[in-house]
């Protein structure tokens, strides 16, 4: 079974510039989730899915940031503009959204680098 | 709000000895639940084993094991025979076992880097 895969891997993109990270969750996960993960420390949810709804975007700078996930599968996380503080990493994660047995799994990550 | 505190930036173990990483957390529910997460250098986050808060008894999974002490809410990982591989960050992390807005969400401790010597 194919895990959660993210693309790019890494981007490297000058400061006020859009950037755009995409992922794709397990095949029949219903609960996807994008967390920040900035250097030396635990990583930050950011947006929650549940199909195409979200359900959690309390932390996400939506000055900035946007997400979709228009057919309840794939996803997008878009920072336009970008600013210097953005540098990090960006992790998708999904899970089958069972409460009893949630356990999330975790793709490769983009890490973005803004000069 | 729950938080998650791993105090030990850095662990450094022999190759096949054992090691502790140490993980406490503050929460005023009583049902949720526990991980700890490996992260090698590539960054891929793997999870190495879980905890439901209702279970008396410890998780185990091969050479990993648990030591879940709910009242003085404490979860430390061994890790038994280390090895190389066993080389990246463990994160800790807590979920709420409720399914409502925010709950679901993991919440991360700041991380334990294990370095593991021959």
């Amino acid at each position: 079974e194919a895990g959660v895969v993210q693309s790019p891997r890494y981007k490297i993109i000058e400061k006020k510039q859009p950037v755009a990270f995409w992922c794709n969750p397990i095949s029949g996960h219903n609960t996807l989730y994008w967390y920040l993960q900035n250097l030396g420390q635990g990583p930050e949810l950011l947006i929650r899915y549940e199909n195409e709804e979200a359900v959690d975007d309390s932390q996400l700078p939506k000055d900035r940031f946007s997400a979709e996930r228009l057919k309840g599968v794939d996803s997008t996380l878009k920072i336009q503009p970008a600013e210097l503080g953005d540098s990090a990493v960006y992790l998708c994660a999904s899970s089958d959204g069972d409460t009893n047995t949630d356990t999330q799994y975790f793709g490769p990550g983009t890490r973005l680098t803004v000069l | 709000a729950q938080t998650v505190t791993q105090s030990q930036p850095e662990m450094s173990v022999q190759e096949a000895e054992t090691v502790t990483l140490s993980c406490t957390y503050d929460t005023s529910e009583s049902d949720y639940y526990l991980f700890w997460y490996k992260q090698p250098p590539s960054r891929q986050m793997i999870l190495v084993i879980r905890q439901e808060a209702y279970k008396q008894q410890n998780a185990t999974e091969n050479r990993f094991s648990v030591n879940f002490q709910k009242a003085a809410k404490s979860f430390s990982l061994k890790i038994s025979d280390s090895q190389l591989g066993d080389a990246a960050m463990y994160f800790c992390a807590y979920r709420s076992a409720r399914d409502a807005g925010t709950a679901s969400k993991l919440t991360f401790g700041t991380g334990t880097r294990l370095q593991v010597t021959l």
